[in-house]
């Protein structure tokens, strides 16, 4: 069965500290790649995504993530957090099987920011 | 330029009952998909529909079913609801195809007492 793992489910950073967040995913075929962000009482929003080409993707407010295709990984990377980065961050998998897409998500990984 | 919209925002039920969740999808959108996500665990995927047909079910029981209108606004029903039950229960609207992107409402909260 597909399954996407995130290693860290909380984390605790100081503002300008650097982010890297894991996600590993298990499925063989093709698949296109996300990460989404919930800030605390919003909904879920697209960080960046993944469909194919240049493996090093950007995304909005500064993400970025890398796509390696061999390690089944897709991490999200911020040089600098700030405060406003506080929130929960999903990685998601688009496996198509059967004909149709289904998002595949992880379980998450709670940011907190202090000042 | 609206988002997916989902109502009710919050709702309150007794075991037993049943309940009925609506989604408007982006316009232009054709396809509607629900997730289920339980306090402290990713959203999971329940259904997937495309020009009112269902393509595609998560591994729930048969207590959920959902439907898509002509206008391609969808509803999720749950019979016999369960404490278990309780979750946000999220709607995505997307175009149809691989390289697509999903984009959410705000989900409606569903506690089930």
């Amino acid at each position: 069965a597909q399954s996407v793992s995130q290693h860290n489910h909380h984390v605790i950073l100081s503002e300008a500290a650097s982010l890297e967040l894991g996600c590993n995913y298990s499925y063989g075929g093709t698949v296109n790649l996300f990460w989404y962000v919930q800030y605390p009482g919003q909904h879920l929003q697209l960080l960046l995504k993944y469909f194919s080409g240049d493996p090093l993707v950007k995304g909005i407010k500064g993400f970025e993530a890398e796509f390696i295709k061999s390690k089944f990984s897709f991490n999200l990377r911020k040089p600098s957090v700030q405060w406003s980065d506080t929130a929960e961050y999903f990685c998601a998998v688009n496996a198509v099987t059967g004909g149709y897409n289904k998002l595949i998500f992880g379980a998450g990984t709670r940011l907190a920011v202090h000042p | 330029d609206a988002g997916v919209t989902q109502s009710p925002t919050h709702l309150i039920k007794t075991r037993g009952q049943h309940v009925t969740l609506r989604c408007s999808p982006i316009s232009g959108h054709k396809s509607v998909s629900w997730y289920q996500q339980v306090l402290g665990q990713g959203p999971q995927f329940i259904f997937q529909y495309y020009e009112k047909e269902e393509r595609g079910r998560g591994n729930f029981p048969d207590r959920f079913s959902a439907r898509q209108f002509p206008n391609y606004s969808s509803e999720l029903n749950v019979n016999a609801l369960l404490l278990g039950d309780s979750a946000l229960y999220l709607c995505a609207s997307s175009f149809w195809g691989l390289n697509t992107e999903a984009f959410f409402g705000q989900g409606t909260r569903l506690t089930v007492v």
